[in-house]
């Protein structure tokens, strides 16, 4: 079973709907931190959220929000009023401890290409 | 702040070839991170290290190897290039968050490798 679950390939909305993102996760760990990456199409990477498993509080950043569930594992991001500007491949990500104290991993998910269309 | 640099963009090479890629960071950063992105497949994790002379199996490691002789450089090896190991190979690097688990990385812009 995959850790880190994206289960929308692709998505496509006109510009100034709402879109949600949805992540699901899988962890046997108390201690975990989950992420939202963006990848516009010049490929670099961007940082967006990080969330600790200890703070389920859902934050806001302008037209972004995050929902962090633990009850259902999930994590999902919405965008409010899209724009074209929004249009990349967003990453969830899971960090967990593996092979014992002081190692850790950070596991992707497989990505949602957003596409906003004007 | 150059933040984190990829040499080369790109590369072609043939079945059996060596090569290296190289990561740079200006940042100071402890942790240093070798990821491949596959299409469909999200990225994963090759190799990282936490710190100047230590390094770290993660998901995806056979077939390369890593060096981080200087805390800036991360050094991607792959001695006996193959098909499978077409890709994009991103960098990455962090600072140390509260919680290693915490930390939130730097990429870099990615090197397309294509092995004939």
């Amino acid at each position: 079973a995959q850790k880190v679950t994206q289960a929308q390939t692709e998505i496509s909305v006109v510009e100034k709907e709402d879109v949600t993102l949805d992540c699901v996760y899988e962890t046997r760990d108390t201690t975990y931190y989950l992420f939202w990456y963006k990848q516009p199409p010049s490929g670099e990477l961007v940082f967006l959220i990080r969330r600790n498993s200890f703070d389920e509080q859902n934050e806001i950043s302008g037209r972004y929000s995050w929902n962090f569930q633990k009850s259902t594992s999930s994590f999902n991001f919405t965008i409010t009023a899209s724009q074209v500007v929004d249009s990349a491949v967003y990453f969830c990500a899971l960090s967990e401890e593996y092979s014992g104290a002081g190692s850790y991993q950070l596991t992707f998910g497989k990505g949602t290409k957003l596409s906003v269309i004007p | 702040n150059a933040g984190v640099t990829q040499t080369p963009k790109f590369r072609v090479l043939k079945t059996g070839q060596s090569m290296t890629l190289l990561c740079a960071q200006d940042m100071n950063h402890e942790y240093m991170y070798w990821y491949r992105q596959d299409p469909g497949m999200g990225l994963r994790l090759i190799h990282y290290s936490v710190g100047e002379g230590t390094t770290a199996k993660g998901e995806v490691p056979d077939g390369y190897n890593v060096s981080r002789l200087k805390k800036q450089n991360f050094l991607l090896g792959l001695e006996s290039a193959a098909p499978s190991q077409t890709s994009v190979y991103f960098c990455a690097s962090s600072y140390t968050f509260s919680s290693p688990l915490g930390n939130e990385q730097f990429f870099g812009p990615g090197t397309r490798l294509t092995v004939l």
